[in-house]
This record gives structure tokens, C-alpha cells and sequence, in this order.
């Protein structure tokens, strides 16, 4: 079985730039949530999605959005890109809302120059 | 507020040697405990979990966990470490706050020396 997908792996965006990352959760799974690693502020929640729905938010700007298709794939996206936002963005995935392994992609890396 | 802590930023050990990586809880309920494994430029791999039952839990790569209620902890425990074992520890809890979202500690950086 097919584990989490993150694509693209690797990026590099200039301030003020937006930018999409995708994500393709392990078949069968239907909830998808995202963070944000930083060697400062580690592991931080982004939002949580299930059925097309965001059921939960961690405490980021507007400039950070997400959605979650009808076939549970998800993307996230980052308006007017700061140098702050330079980050590891992972993306995981569980079988239902409070199921509660989540499994990792290999992570999105953004670079903002 | 609910969150976890890991005391350590980094431990060391020798190969052959036992090895504990802390880990605190503060989570109203009962708690959904995780440990993860973190290689460099990869993302996170589940190691074990603890939802109920047995406080001793076992997990991937012969890692096991024990958790402790009275102590609010669940701390990561090896009998014997590889030098393969080296790699950014993190523990999580996973809480309802009007929706699911999994808290992770900071992480604890393992070195095992030959």
C-alpha cells in the first residue's frame, strides 16, 4: 500500500510569492492534516481536514489555507510568502476524523528567499 | 493547556547500552500517547502508540514505551541501542478540541556511539 505523497518535494519561492503544496494521503484514508517543522518552533499544527471539510486550525495567519478534495487528496496554500515561512511542511494522513495514528509524508521543503 | 514535553534536547549513549528518551503529558482525559522517529531529510515514522490496556507497549525496531498515569509520562526505552538508532525522537498526544489535531513535543536529538 501506497504511503502519504507530498509533492513537490523540494522549492524555492521569493518573498511575496504564494505557493501550493499537495498531498495524497494513503488510500482509504480520509482524514488529512498539516504542520509545520522549523528547527526553532519544531512540529506545529496547521489544520486538519475530513470530509472536504477543515475540522480543526492551529494558530497561523490567513495567509495559510488549505482544502481537501472529494477523493481525500489535499492541498495547502501560502499566500504572500515571508522569509519565516522557510519550513519542512508535512502532511499526514488517518483513516477516519479520530483515528488516531496519523502516518508522514516525506514532507514538502520550502526555501523563501 | 494540553502539551507534551521532552526534558531532553539530546541524549547520548553508547551501542549495546540501554537508552530512554523522556516524555511528559498534560492532556485532560484519557490520553492518546505516540511516539515518532524522525531520520534526517525525511519525514515522521510511527514507532508505537498507547490508547488502553497494558502501560507497556511495544513498537517498531525494538523500541518499546511504558506509560505511566500517576507519573503523566510515556517514556521511549531500547534494552540495547544500534548506532542506526540515531535520529530526532519526537512524542505526541492527540486531543479532541473541538476537533482532532496531534500535539508534538520538541523532540529529543539520539546519538548512539559505536
Amino acid at each position: 500500500k501506497a504511503g502519504v505523497t507530498q509533492t513537490p518535494r523540494y522549492l524555492i519561492k521569493t518573498r511575496g510569492q504564494q505557493v501550493t503544496l499537495s498531498c495524497s494521503p494513503i488510500s482509504g484514508h480520509r482524514s488529512v492534516s498539516w504542520y509545520q517543522q522549523t528547527p526553532g518552533q519544531g512540529l506545529q499544527f496547521l489544520f486538519e481536514y475530513f470530509s472536504e471539510t477543515q475540522r480543526n486550525k492551529g494558530n497561523f495567519p490567513g495567509r495559510f489555507s488549505g482544502r481537501q478534495f472529494s477523493n481525500s487528496r489535499s492541498e495547502m496554500n501560502v499566500s504572500t510568502l515571508e522569509l519565516g515561512d522557510s519550513a519542512l511542511y508535512l502532511c499526514a494522513s488517518s483513516p477516519w476524523q479520530g483515528g488516531n495514528t496519523i502516518y508522514f509524508g516525506e514532507g514538502s521543503w520550502l526555501t523563501v528567499v | 493547556a494540553q502539551s507534551v514535553a521532552q526534558p531532553e534536547d539530546q541524549v547520548n549513549v553508547a551501542e549495546g547500552n540501554p537508552l530512554t528518551v523522556k516524555c511528559t503529558y498534560s492532556v485532560s482525559g484519557n490520553p492518546y500517547l505516540f511516539w515518532y522517529v524522525q531520520y534526517p531529510n525525511r519525514g515522521l515514522q510511527f514507532l508505537l502508540k498507547y490508547i488502553t490496556g497494558d502501560n507497556l507497549v511495544k513498537g517498531s525496531y525494538g523500541f518499546e514505551a511504558e506509560f505511566n498515569k500517576s507519573q503523566t509520562s510515556f517514556h521511549l526505552k531500547k534494552p540495547s541501542a544500534l548506532v542506526s538508532d540515531s535520529a530526532l525522537y519526537f512524542c505526541a498526544v492527540r486531543v479532541n478540541t473541538g476537533g482532532f489535531k496531534t500535539i508534538f513535543g520538541a523532540g529529543t536529538r539520539l546519538f548512539v556511539k559505536a
